[in-house]
């Protein structure tokens, strides 16, 4: 499977509990975004990398929130102090850059589901 | 910001019908309008996507229209089958040059259920 895939697949943690998400995106694509999700809504942004750089940061990625690319391949993304709010489906999507006036087509991977007790 | 209306939230129809979803976005500067199927404890799967230069795509029982002056664009199923049953998702971008970082605004969705 050349597809994105995320690890672990399902979370479940304790209040005040840190916890890291892994995404591995499609291997020649260059930008990688993470999304939370939670039920019954859409997708919302959280952060985009293109290569190893991380070049925006949505107002919802609070202090506890910080997200990696080493290398500009995998992705990993840290809360800590986990809060009953941040339980959510945390997804990553993968695009490879093209000309910069497009939108392009960003492929998903399974997602990471979060439950904070 | 981008903003992404989608409409209806929920659509029942009989195999065999149509089923039609619809969007409206509010930046004039998108200029990319994917759709994405999602189902049950899964990441959203692409079904179809419009560039702003292309008023109308279609790929067998889907199709996708575009009108850039009223700011809308719909999904159009045809032929509806029960594993068409699913939540349907909106989206809008622009380019990764600007600002926007060619981030995803998605709709709220449609949970679209197929009758047999």
């Amino acid at each position: 499977d050349t597809g994105v895939s995320q690890n672990p697949r399902h979370k479940i943690t304790k209040r005040g509990q840190n916890v890291t998400f892994r995404c591995d995106p499609i291997s020649e694509h260059n930008r990688l975004y993470w999304y939370r999700q939670t039920l019954g809504q859409g997708p919302e942004f959280l952060t985009y990398f293109q290569n190893e750089a991380q070049l925006e940061k949505s107002r919802l990625l609070s202090d506890r929130f910080s997200a990696e690319r080493p290398k500009g391949s995998f992705s990993t993304l840290e809360i800590q102090r986990t809060e009953q709010g941040d339980s959510a489906m945390y997804l990553c999507a993968s695009s490879l850059g093209g000309a910069h006036e497009w939108g392009e087509t960003q492929y998903f991977g399974p997602g990471t589901r979060l439950l904070v007790l | 910001g981008e903003n992404v209306e989608q409409h209806p939230s929920t659509l029942s129809v009989q195999e065999g019908d149509s089923a039609v979803i619809k969007c409206t976005y509010s930046d004039s500067a998108s200029n990319y309008f994917p759709w994405y199927k999602q189902e049950l404890g899964k990441g959203p799967q692409l079904i179809i996507d419009i560039r702003s230069n292309v008023g109308e795509k279609k790929d067998q029982r889907i199709a996708v229209t575009l009108n850039k002056t009223a700011k809308h664009f719909s999904l159009h199923i045809t032929e509806t089958q029960p594993e068409d049953s699913a939540v349907y998702f909106c989206a809008a971008s622009k380019g990764a040059g600007g600002t926007s970082y060619g981030k995803l605004t998605f709709g709220q969705g449609t949970i679209l259920t197929v009758h047999p």
